[in-house]
């Protein structure tokens, strides 16, 4: 399967500062990337699709101006929380799609766990 | 409106044993099904999945049950493992997407 590294693994912030999140796919190109959240003891929810050389698309109830996304190339998708608050403190998680494999199975990176002062 | 249910939030089961894990989904459009394995602080990583035009799908001691009529499928493990203990995600979508709906999740502790 794909290799998937996120970084930060942890980080820490003050509230009102922006933290980004890299996610990378280590062996193999990925157009579409999508980015999770978990809250303690919660399933995992999607916040959107990011899609390489266009925008990202956002499910419902996810500010697009707040969880910034940019999908730089085939193998990096970011994620910048802007002005974190501690509601925003949660665990995020990308994954990815293999192009070409008629599945629709995701790869996961390992995740971030975000907490906002 | 959860889409993808997994009413047990937790199971307990000795090594050995059969783990039978379940999920209700309620969106008839689903076609494909799949389940993960999570440990803490540590992303999913698949184990196994089925498409609707199956009812069973086997591999190794992992077999994933669909039973399409009543929108439900199971995870079953046999024997089950210490090394198995972690919390099970199955998940839904339709072949057209690669768009993945997830279940609460069901903790799985295998004791010795």
């Amino acid at each position: 399967g794909a290799v998937v590294s996120q970084h930060p693994s942890r980080v820490i912030c003050k509230s009102g500062t922006s933290v980004k999140i890299e996610c990378r796919s280590l062996d193999f190109q990925a157009t579409t990337m999508f980015w999770y959240r978990q809250f303690p003891k919660q399933s995992l929810m999607l916040m959107a699709t990011s899609n390489e050389g266009s925008k990202a698309t956002y499910e419902q109830g996810v500010e697009k101006d707040k969880f910034l996304i940019n999908h730089a190339s085939l193998t990096l998708s970011t994620l910048t929380v802007t002005s974190a608050h501690p509601e925003d403190s949660s665990f995020y998680i990308c994954s990815l799609v293999v192009a070409d494999r008629g599945t629709n199975e995701q790869f996961f990176g390992p995740g971030t766990r975000l907490t906002v002062l | 409106d959860q889409q993808v249910k997994q009413n047990s939030p937790s199971l307990s089961v000795q090594e050995g044993r059969i783990s039978i894990l379940n999920c209700d989904y309620t969106n008839s459009m689903f076609d494909y099904f799949l389940w993960y394995k999570k440990y803490p602080a540590e992303g999913p990583t698949f184990l196994i999945s089925i498409s609707s035009i199956k009812d069973k799908n086997e591999d190794g001691r992992f077999t994933v049950f669909l039973n399409k009529s009543a929108k439900h499928l199971s995870l079953h493990i046999v024997p089950s493992q210490p090394g198995d203990s972690a919390v099970y995600f199955c998940a839904a979508s339709t072949m057209h997407t690669d768009k993945l709906i997830f279940g609460t999740g069901t903790r799985l502790q295998v004791f010795p």
